[in-house]
């Protein structure tokens, strides 16, 4: 069972602070890696994906990743109170046909 | 802009019914997906298809069947709708195989009674 793991949080931070959000999965073929936001009542929207080892800058967001570890990350930097949402990391598997997502970490930014 | 629609934001049926939610996309994408979202236990997923006529089973499709008789259109189906089927249903899509970024619609809300 592909298994991907997130703290459900929540995770608070003050405005202007860095926010890191953590994912680990099982699978060590996973090929490609997503963070969604999914902002309370809507559904999710892609906001980075990663595919090589390393770190991949997207304004305010960063996303890192570490295959030998397994372990996915995203930093949002000068957070704002609109980032306060659920973070949704995903995880595609072998084939890259099907997406396993985490439980997702509850972001709130407090001004 | 990708948009996915579907066809109720919010639904309510009685426990025994037949259900069908359906899922369009306008963007010409090969992959459809329907998942099911619970607190606690994130998005899961029930089928998805990567050609019409195609289906796949994800991680939970006891209960359910879907349909694909158009490239744009993805139908998920209950036979006999049950409480605990009571859930928030999302389908996304996607360009192809080799395009891993899912698009989702608004999203279903059902309640079995």
């Amino acid at each position: 069972q592909k298994e991907v793991e997130q703290n459900s949080g929540p995770l608070s931070v003050p405005e202007g602070a860095i926010a890191s959000l953590n994912c680990t999965y099982s699978d060590r073929g996973s090929q490609s890696f997503f963070w969604y936001r999914q902002y309370s009542g809507k559904s999710p929207e892609l906001i980075m994906f990663i595919y090589s080892n390393g770190d991949k800058e997207d304004g305010r967001f960063t996303a890192q990743l570490n295959k030998a570890s397994q372990y996915v990350s995203l930093l949002i930097r000068d957070s704002q109170p609109s980032d306060s949402a659920t973070y949704l990391c995903a995880v595609t598997d072998n084939a890259g046909n099907m997406l396993t997502f985490g439980g997702g970490t509850r972001l709130m930014v407090k001004p | 802009d990708v948009k996915v629609t579907q066809s109720s934001r919010y639904l309510v049926k009685r426990t025994g019914e037949k259900v069908f939610l359906e899922c369009v996309q306008d963007m010409d994408h090969e992959n459809m997906f329907w998942y099911r979202q619970d607190p606690g236990l994130g998005l899961r997923l029930i089928y998805f298809s990567y050609d019409v006529k195609m289906k796949e089973k994800g991680d939970i499709p006891e209960g359910y069947s879907v349909s694909r008789e158009k490239k744009e259109r993805f139908s998920l189906i209950l036979e006999s709708a049950s409480t605990n089927q009571t859930s928030m249903y999302l389908c996304a899509s996607s360009f192809s195989t080799d395009s891993y970024e899912q698009y989702f619609g608004p999203g279903t809300r059902l309640t079995v009674t």
